[in-house]
């Protein structure tokens, strides 16, 4: 069974505070792995998609990594529109209709 | 292009009572989804839809039903709704490829009294 773990749950940051959000995960072969971002009362949001160990993917302030067992999210200088909560999600190799599986996500909250 | 639109945006339903959540896409996706949202579950999926006639159970599907009408719409049903059917309900849509990405809807949020 494909199982994703996201931690820490939540995250409290100053501005301009860098952190990595974590995500690890279970899987029989990876076909992808997702971030998404989530804003409180709305549809999750698609960042990245990343296919292979050792691929990284840039998008401003964020940048995502991906071992063989789990991926990062980096967040550098953050700013507060940078606060939400950010979901990760696999794809088997096997899997049918492109099912995806999340985990619980970490809430992100960037104080000014 | 509005992308994948929900309808309605809330709902309150007394248990029993039955109810259609509708989705659609305007960007020719042929692959659609019905996800749900719990506070410490994670999105977990009902249905999916691979192609337009084409329907397949996820991880929750009891208690649901859905229809793909056409290429563009895909209802979800809840033929008696039960308090344990309290969520928020997503939809999204996809291109089918090997590395396709889900695009979400803005939710449908469902209150069973």
């Amino acid at each position: 069974e494909d199982q994703v773990t996201q931690s820490p749950e939540a995250l409290r940051l100053q501005e301009g505070e860098s952190s990595s959000l974590n995500c690890s995960y279970t899987v029989s072969g990876l076909r992808g792995l997702f971030w998404y971002r989530q804003d409180p009362g709305k549809g999750p949001e698609f960042l990245f998609t990343l296919y292979s160990a050792g691929e990284e993917k840039e998008k401003e302030r964020l940048k995502a990594t991906l071992t063989k067992k789990e991926s990062f999210l980096h967040i550098t200088a953050p700013k507060p529109e940078d606060s939400a909560t950010y979901l990760c999600a696999v794809q088997a190799e096997e899997t049918s209709g492109s099912r995806l599986t999340f985990g619980e996500g970490t809430q992100l909250t960037v104080n000014p | 292009n509005a992308g994948v639109t929900q309808t309605p945006k809330f709902q309150v339903l007394k248990t029993g009572q039955s109810m259609t959540l509708q989705c659609a896409q305007d960007m020719n996706h042929n692959s659609m989804y019905w996800y749900r949202q719990d506070p410490g579950m994670g999105l977990r999926l009902i249905y999916y839809s691979a192609s337009e006639g084409t329907t397949d159970k996820g991880e929750v599907p009891n208690g649901y039903n859905v229809s793909r009408l056409n290429k563009r719409e895909f209802s979800l049903r809840l033929e008696s709704a039960a308090p344990s059917q309290t969520s928020v309900y997503f939809c999204a849509s996809s291109v089918p490829g090997s590395w396709e990405t889900q695009y979400f809807g803005p939710g449908t949020r469902l209150l069973v009294l």
